[in-house]
């Protein structure tokens, strides 16, 4: 499998644009998370997924943001308006949860997101 | 809430030296943990889960143990390369959840 997938690498966008960043999770995995990476709070979980249902969103920072899963093989997370402190670094992950607690995270190569 | 924690947070060491790493965390009512590697600019690779019935794992030079009843687990890399330079994160679920939660990592550079 190649991994998790996440694109664009890079996004540059100005202030008040729309910006979706997409991720393909390891295909066989139910769980999927979106973390966001910050030099001031490290890395923070937004949200995640659970067989496609949206579990736990409280780490959504603000109604600006939102995230989707309408398949197994894809996720979005979307943010509009954008604004500059929005900036960071968001990851994805997919985890192959099947009841038991002992599973493993794999992390996508991440979007770097600068709004200017 | 899980709150995790990494000591030190930065360490700068000649090639060859062992190290050793610490992640403490205050819900001990875990199922797993996880270190990883994040070279800088890139993603997180997973280099070792410990099961919680698990007191250590071993993969190469990198040896991690975990002490749940004092919420510690630490990571040890044996004769350090320069190519071990990089951010280690320390990963602990919240109890009774499987979802991840970050401490703020240690970074490490191994000097030739």
């Amino acid at each position: 499998d190649a991994g998790v997938i996440q694109s664009p690498r890079h996004e540059v966008t100005e202030m008040g644009q729309e910006v979706t960043l997409r991720c393909k999770p390891i295909s066989g995995h139910n769980s999927l998370f979106w973390y966001r990476q910050t030099m001031m709070r490290g890395l923070e979980l937004l949200i995640y997924f659970n067989n496609n249902v949206p579990i736990d969103d409280s780490g959504m920072p603000e109604d600006r943001f939102s995230a989707k899963m309408p398949n197994a093989s894809f996720s979005t997370l979307k943010i509009q308006p954008s604004e500059p402190r929005d900036s960071a670094v968001y990851f994805c992950a997919s985890s192959p949860y099947d009841g038991r607690m002992n599973t493993e995270a794999f992390f996508g190569q991440g979007t770097r997101l600068t709004v200017v | 809430k899980q709150e995790v924690t990494q000591i030190p947070a930065a360490l700068s060491v000649p090639e060859g030296e062992n190290l050793v790493l610490n992640c403490s965390f205050t819900d001990s009512a875990i199922y797993n943990l996880q270190w990883f590697r994040q070279d800088p600019g890139k993603g997180l690779t997973s280099l070792l889960l410990i099961q919680s019935s698990q007191r250590e794992q071993t993969s190469g030079r990198l040896n991690a143990s975990l002490d749940k009843s004092s919420g510690r687990s630490t990571l040890y890399i044996a004769a350090s390369q320069p190519g071990d330079s990089a951010t280690y994160l320390c990963a602990v679920p919240s109890g009774g959840s499987y979802i991840p939660t970050f401490g703020r990592g240690t970074s490490l550079i191994v000097h030739p």
